[in-house]
This record gives structure tokens, sequence and C-alpha cells, in this order.
């Protein structure tokens, strides 16, 4: 079973759509991401969670540590929205030289229709 | 916001060459830099950690005399592919972490190189 688990793998919606893709994790985590990448490959973080809820413009990113899991809505979704989103967990142990291992979820791909 | 540089974007090389990647920051100071591979239509994986000054910390099941990693300045990582390989060709993306940084400060990421062996 993997560290970071995320649903659904792939994903169409209509343009207006409400949008949610869930990530699941089984290790101790310092924080969060939630990261976008485009068709040609470039990765923006889009987010950086270790509690709660954050929001900026349409996109909304929670987290429950108590459940391990975590949720991206996009409200009002939008075909440039169509992209993969992948969740990262970065690993509660610090390791030597001072980094903490990030394992990456398999990706949910969207697709937003007009 | 902070800038990760990575070049080339693309690159195509015959089996046998070796295959230079840089991994620049920008407008920040990395003391790590991390080196990600990406296979089609799976996720990232990490390949190893560079750290400036010193010996990079590979993960499991990455052959080190393959895949070279120079963390020479606190702005430049380089990856070098060496004696490419058909089954070298992969979706390869850099992130660095600002020195400055509170552990768990966001990555960010370069662009990704895209390399095809031939």
């Amino acid at each position: 079973k993997n560290e970071v688990e995320q649903s659904p793998q792939n994903l169409t919606a209509q343009e207006g759509e409400f949008i949610t893709i869930n990530c699941s994790y089984s290790v101790g985590i310092s924080a969060l991401h939630w990261l976008q990448q485009h068709p040609g490959g470039g990765i923006v973080s889009l987010f950086m969670l270790s509690s709660g809820k954050k929001k900026h413009g349409r996109l909304i990113a929670t987290i429950n540590i108590q459940e391990k899991h975590s949720s991206l809505h996009i409200t009002a979704s939008h075909p440039r929205d169509s992209a993969v989103y992948i969740c990262a967990v970065r690993c509660s142990l610090t390791l030597a030289g001072g980094y903490q291992k990030v394992t990456f979820g398999t990706g949910t791909k969207l697709q937003v229709i007009p | 916001g902070a800038v990760v540089s990575q070049h080339p974007s693309r690159v195509i090389c015959k089996s046998g060459t070796s295959v230079k990647i840089e991994c620049r920051s920008l407008d920040f100071q990395a003391t790590t830099m991390f080196w990600y591979r990406q296979f089609p239509k799976q996720s990232l994986m990490l390949m190893a950690t560079s750290n400036e000054g010193s010996k990079a910390t590979y993960e499991q099941g990455v052959e080190k005399d393959k895949f070279l990693i120079n963390h020479a300045s606190l702005t430049l990582s380089t990856l070098t592919v060496t004696s490419a390989h058909p089954e070298d060709s992969s979706f390869y993306i850099c992130s660095a972490r600002d020195r400055l940084a509170a552990i768990g400060s966001p990555l960010h990421f370069g662009n990704g190189t895209r390399l095809t062996v031939t």
C-alpha cells in the first residue's frame, strides 16, 4: 500500500462544477503539499498545510491530521484548471542533513470541459 | 516568488552518452535541492537529495554512479545521467528549499527536463 493515496485517479467535470480531490496518507507528517502539474510537466506548488484550511482564489485545501486526510476543492471550475493535481506529504522525521523526506501521491488527472 | 530554473527543458541524446541537467535557484539560496524522476502517467519519485558542499543522499534503488549529483554552490545543483540508456528516458524535475525558510516551508520546483535517449 502506498504511503500516499489519492482519489479519484481521473476526473472529468463540466465547467462551473465544484470539484473535490482527496488525499489519504499513512505516515506522520509535518506538512502536506498540493501541487499542480501542467501538461508540459511544469509544477506549481498550490498549498502547504500543516493544519486547518487554506484558501487561494477558487482553490480551498483542508487537512485533518487525526484522520490523516486532506482535500483539495475547486469552486466554479474552469477549463484552465485542467491539470494533474498531486498530493505530497513531508514526513515528520528529520533525516541526517536536516531534511524531511517527501512522498508523492500518484496524482489526479482533472479535465474540465467547457 | 521564489523561482527555480531548470535547463535544458528537453534533451535528446544517443545511448552511451552523458547528459547534464542544471537546477538553479534564481532569487534565493538553497542548501538543499531535490531531484525527482517521473515516468509516463506515474507520480514523482524522489531520486536523491543534494546538499551544498557535501555528497548527495540517494534513495534506495537509485544508482549513484549513474546519476551523478553535484551541488557546488548555494544556487546550483547538477544531475548528470552517465552512459544513458533508453530506459533512462524520463522526466526529471528538481526542487529547492530556501536556506532561510523554516523546515516545512513550501517547495519550489523547476519546470522539468524531458530526456529522451535514442
